[in-house]
């Protein structure tokens, strides 16, 4: 099986960085996702990392340590609509290979 | 492309009444998921499909839930019958072959039984 841990809240101010964590646990690691969720919405993709390093996609960037089981989003310049739920899902070789596990994200208010 | 299609957005239903779950997916993707998410656990994956096979089915929370897959086009998900602790949003996904472009999911359904 698969667990996932991220934080459940955080708050940050409009302008600022913010990173958000993720720790993993699988058997058959296959990629690693980020997803944003805004109140009543669905998920929608963000990001990918199924190789260590950083993966940047403008004001938003991920990175990811296989060694560690260990992921962190990064958002800059962060904006008032970037208050959203964020959720770290990790795919799994098992099951056809295209099995996402999703955490329970992470809650982030952004404040003037 | 209109992207995932679910219907209806929201269902409000009484206990022990039949609900069916409906989607469409994007055309062209090859993989299908139907998803539940609440609260207390967060998105869980109920079953998902390759080229309208089931292939992984154990978040299937029990013989109440059934899901099927006629064509590509189309996928249902059913509880019969229906508890109130079925409350939840059910969100279907399709993507295709595995591959970075990650999941795109429908609206989704609230669904609600009291």
């Amino acid at each position: 099986g698969q667990n996932i841990d991220q934080p459940t809240e955080m708050t940050a101010t409009e302008g600022a960085i913010v990173q958000i964590n993720c720790t993993y646990q699988t058997s058959g690691f296959n990629g690693l996702f980020w997803y944003q969720q805004h109140a009543g919405e669905a998920p929608t993709f963000l990001s990918y990392n199924v190789l260590d390093g950083l993966e940047e996609k403008g004001r938003f960037s991920s990175f990811l340590s296989r060694s560690k089981g260990y992921s962190y989003l990064l958002l800059k310049e962060l904006q008032m609509k970037d208050s959203a739920s964020y959720l770290c899902a990790v795919r799994d070789v098992g099951g056809g290979g295209n099995k996402l596990t999703f955490g329970t994200g992470t809650q982030l208010k952004v404040e003037l | 492309d209109a992207g995932v299609i679910q219907s209806p957005r929201h269902e409000v239903t009484e206990m022990g009444q039949e609900v069916t779950l409906r989607c469409k997916p994007i055309s062209g993707h090859d993989y299908l998921f139907w998803y539940r998410q609440t609260m207390m656990r967060g998105l869980e994956l109920l079953i998902y499909f390759n080229n309208n096979v089931p292939i992984d089915d154990s978040g299937m929370p029990e013989d109440r839930f059934s899901a099927k897959m006629p064509n590509a086009s189309f996928s249902t998900l059913k509880i019969q019958p229906s508890e109130p602790r079925d409350s939840a949003v059910y969100f279907c996904a399709s993507s295709l072959n595995v591959g970075d472009y990650g999941y795109t999911f429908g609206s989704g359904t609230r669904l609600t039984v009291v």
